[in-house]
């Protein structure tokens, strides 16, 4: 079946760190990768997606590329701010696949400190 | 309210009672979802439906019954609420995808206490 793995967290940063949160998956085709993000109290929010190999997705600092010959799609951000504490979520769907759902990797806590 | 809401936002209920989560969008999407947000597991599907009277089990539907009778509403139900129930659940809505597009849309979540 379908999964994705992330690294453990919780991740501390100093602000303006340099952030990596590891993403890989494994998946019976070939899927669209999405980072979500959530903040305290709040439901989840898109943060980026790429649906195909070598596809680079960003948004608000954040870069994640999706590498289909090692199956990742890591997140990262030059200059981490407090702004950016949160939870982050990698997911995959398979759009071949009949169900098309959103599977999740189990997230990431990071904290930035000022 | 423009978007996706949950109510109740807290709810605090005894083994064996029966509780409604309710869910409403506004914008008319065909799909929408359940899932139960518990730590180290990530987010997992319970139910989902792809448009009014039509709904499908997910990863983790038991204990759970859920309905579809307006394409805005999507309330979950569990008959006979269990300790293992106590988590965060969050609905999710999206539209018939339009070049590959299937971002999801999140409410802002339900703690439920099972005690």
């Amino acid at each position: 079946g379908n999964s994705v793995t992330q690294m453990e967290g919780p991740v501390t940063l100093s602000e303006e760190a340099f952030l990596t949160i590891n993403c890989t998956y494994t998946a019976t085709g070939y899927p669209s990768l999405f980072w979500y993000v959530q903040y305290p109290g709040e439901g989840l929010q898109l943060l980026l997606k790429a649906t195909k190999a070598d596809d680079k997705g960003s948004n608000k600092g954040f870069e994640a590329t999706y590498r289909k010959e090692t199956t990742s799609f890591h997140l990262e951000k030059g200059s981490v701010q407090v702004s950016d504490s949160a939870v982050y979520f990698c997911a995959l769907i398979l759009i071949s696949g009949s169900a098309r759902q959103l599977t999740f990797g189990s997230g990431t806590q990071l904290t930035v400190l000022p | 309210d423009a978007g996706i809401t949950q109510s109740p936002r807290y709810k605090i209920t005894e083994t064996g009672r029966q509780v409604t989560l309710m869910c409403h969008q506004t914008w008319s999407h065909s799909y929408m979802f359940w899932y139960r947000q518990d730590l180290g597991h990530g987010l997992r599907l319970i139910y989902y439906s792809a448009a009014a009277d039509i709904t499908d089990k997910g990863e983790v539907p038991d204990g759970y019954v859920v309905s579809r009778s307006k394409t805005e509403n999507f309330p979950l139900t569990l008959e006979s609420a269990t300790r293992s129930q106590t988590s965060v659940y969050f609905c999710a809505s999206r539209g018939a995808p339009a070049g590959g597009d299937y971002e999801q849309y999140f409410g802002p979540g339900t703690r439920l206490t099972v005690t």
